[in-house]
């Protein structure tokens, strides 16, 4: 069955990274993009961005431009999501999600809480 | 920017029907597909329409969603409420640069 699962909680100091993972299984990893998205506790959902793991090609939300990295290691399945110079509001759960074609989300990591404070 | 908009919060009763609107800010919200997903607390998002009207395998035929160009805007339909529907619904679709954009959530509360 497919699934993916993502890294475990972080707590960062402003101004610090952090580098999530997504592990996937059940399925050809390279065959669909990955796609990020947070959710601020209380609040609603957040398009971050989308790697394709066959061809490593990405695209950012304007929003994360310059602060996202998104890239993959295709020998173990795994995507990774890291966003740099981090502040207070940037603290959120955080999800890979796995997009068929170029729509619809079918599966969801579980997330990954992200939480930044001094 | 491309926006969709929510209602913040609808409630209904059991075995009721309730409609979810999504409105676009600009262009035509027919463009581009819209998907909807529900949300319980503590839990990820799960696909309950994706294509504007298509329901993902398990999903049950008291969700259908549709566009009505008219008003520039995407519904989610739940017909025959049932306790086990409460839960945040998201519409989602996508901007002329294909920019993924979410709506900001409506509540639906089953009383």
């Amino acid at each position: 069955q497919v699934q993916l699962v993502q890294s475990g909680a972080e707590v960062k100091k402003p101004g610090a990274s952090v580098k999530v993972s997504c592990k996937a299984s059940g399925y050809t990893f390279t065959s669909y993009d990955i796609n990020w998205v947070r959710q601020a506790t209380g609040q609603g959902l957040e398009w971050m961005g989308w790697m394709n793991p066959n061809s490593g090609n990405t695209g950012y939300a304007q929003k994360f431009q310059g602060r996202v990295t998104m890239t993959r290691n295709t020998s173990i399945s795994t995507a990774y999501m890291e966003l740099s110079s981090l502040r207070s509001e940037d603290t959120a759960v955080y999800y890979c999600a796995r997009r068929v074609g170029a729509t619809w989300f079918d599966y969801w990591g579980q997330g990954t809480l992200v939480t930044v404070s001094s | 920017n491309f926006m969709l908009t929510q209602p913040h919060s609808v409630s209904e009763s059991p075995g009721k029907t309730v409609t979810i609107s999504c409105t676009g800010s600009s262009g035509s919200i027919a463009s581009n597909y819209v998907q909807w997903y529900q949300q319980r607390p503590g839990s990820a998002p799960t696909t309950v329409i994706y294509e504007d009207n298509q329901r993902p395998s398990g999903v049950p035929d008291r969700f259908s969603g549709s566009i009505d160009s008219s008003s520039n805007s995407a519904s989610l339909t739940i017909s025959g409420l049932k306790t086990e529907d409460e839960a945040d619904y998201y519409c989602q679709s996508y901007d002329s640069s294909n920019q993924g954009v979410f709506g900001g959530g409506t509540k639906l509360t089953v009383l």
